[in-house]
C-alpha cells in the first residue's frame, strides 16, 4: 500500500516562530506532493503543491523543501501566527494514479 | 469558487439502520471522492468515482458503497451501520487528471452511530 509518513503529530509553536512538518514517501513513482490546511469545522484546503523538479517553492509564508534523493518533503511556516493554527496534511500522487494518498495529518498550534 | 455541499452536518443513527450521506457538487467535476477522517488515522479513501455511474474502491471500502446517477452528486450509502462506522465523512471533488488544480472538500458530515 502506498504511505505517506507524516510528523510530529502535533505541534506546539510560539507566535512568530518557524514551523515545521516532515513527511516521507517510499513509492518513487510519486511526482505530485499537495500540502493541505484543515480549520476545526472545515474541510482540508489546497495551501501549496511542489513536484519533484524543483528542490523548493516559496508561496508567502509558506515553503516547500524537498529532497528527491532521501524522499524526503517539509512544510515550513515562517512567521507563524495563531491564524496559523490547524491541521496540515501532506499527500503525494503519481501519473496514471489518480488519487491523493494523505499524510496522518499535524496539529499546529501557534500560541500568542 | 467551487462548491462542495455535504447534506448533514450532523447525523446520528442506529446501528443497523441503512444511511445515506449527500454530496453536491457545482463546478462540473469529473472526480469525486469520500473519505473518512479520524483522529489519529487522518484522511482514508473509501470510494471515489472519475465519471457518472463509475466507481472505484479506495483503502476502506467494506461496509460502504457509493452511487452516482448525476456528475454533480456523489452519493455514500452505509448498507448496515455499525458502531466502528462514527467518524467524520469528507466529500471532495476535483477537476482532471489526479486532482493538480486540487481537491476541494466539503465541510464534512459527523456521523455518530449508536
Amino acid at each position: 500500500q502506498q504511505q505517506v509518513k507524516q510528523s510530529p503529530q502535533s505541534l506546539i509553536v510560539q507566535k512568530g516562530g518557524i514551523s515545521i512538518i516532515n513527511c516521507a514517501y517510499e513509492n518513487t513513482a510519486f511526482d505530485y506532493f499537495p500540502w493541505y490546511q484543515q480549520f476545526p469545522g472545515k474541510g482540508p484546503a489546497l495551501l501549496i503543491a511542489i513536484r519533484p523538479d524543483v528542490s523548493e517553492k516559496k508561496e508567502g509564508r509558506f515553503t516547500i523543501s524537498f529532497n528527491k534523493s532521501a524522499k524526503q518533503f517539509s512544510l515550513h511556516i515562517m512567521d507563524s501566527q495563531p491564524g496559523d493554527s490547524a491541521t496540515y496534511f501532506c499527500a503525494a500522487s503519481s501519473t496514471g494514479y489518480s488519487t491523493l494518498t494523505f499524510g496522518k495529518g499535524t496539529m499546529l498550534l501557534v500560541s500568542p | 469558487d467551487v462548491k462542495v455541499t455535504q447534506s448533514s452536518r450532523y447525523l446520528v443513527k442506529r446501528t443497523g439502520e441503512k444511511v445515506f450521506l449527500e454530496c453536491v457538487q457545482d463546478m462540473d467535476h469529473e472526480n469525486m471522492f469520500w473519505y473518512r477522517q479520524d483522529p489519529g488515522l487522518g484522511l482514508r479513501l473509501i470510494y471515489f468515482s472519475y465519471d457518472v455511474k463509475m466507481k472505484e474502491k479506495g483503502d476502506i471500502p467494506e461496509g460502504y458503497s457509493v452511487s452516482r446517477e448525476k456528475k454533480e452528486r456523489f452519493s455514500l450509502i452505509l448498507e448496515s451501520a455499525s458502531t466502528n462506522q462514527t467518524s467524520m465523512y469528507l466529500c471532495a471533488s476535483s477537476l482532471g487528471d489526479r486532482g493538480l488544480l486540487g481537491y476541494t472538500f466539503g465541510s464534512g458530515t459527523r456521523l455518530t452511530v449508536v
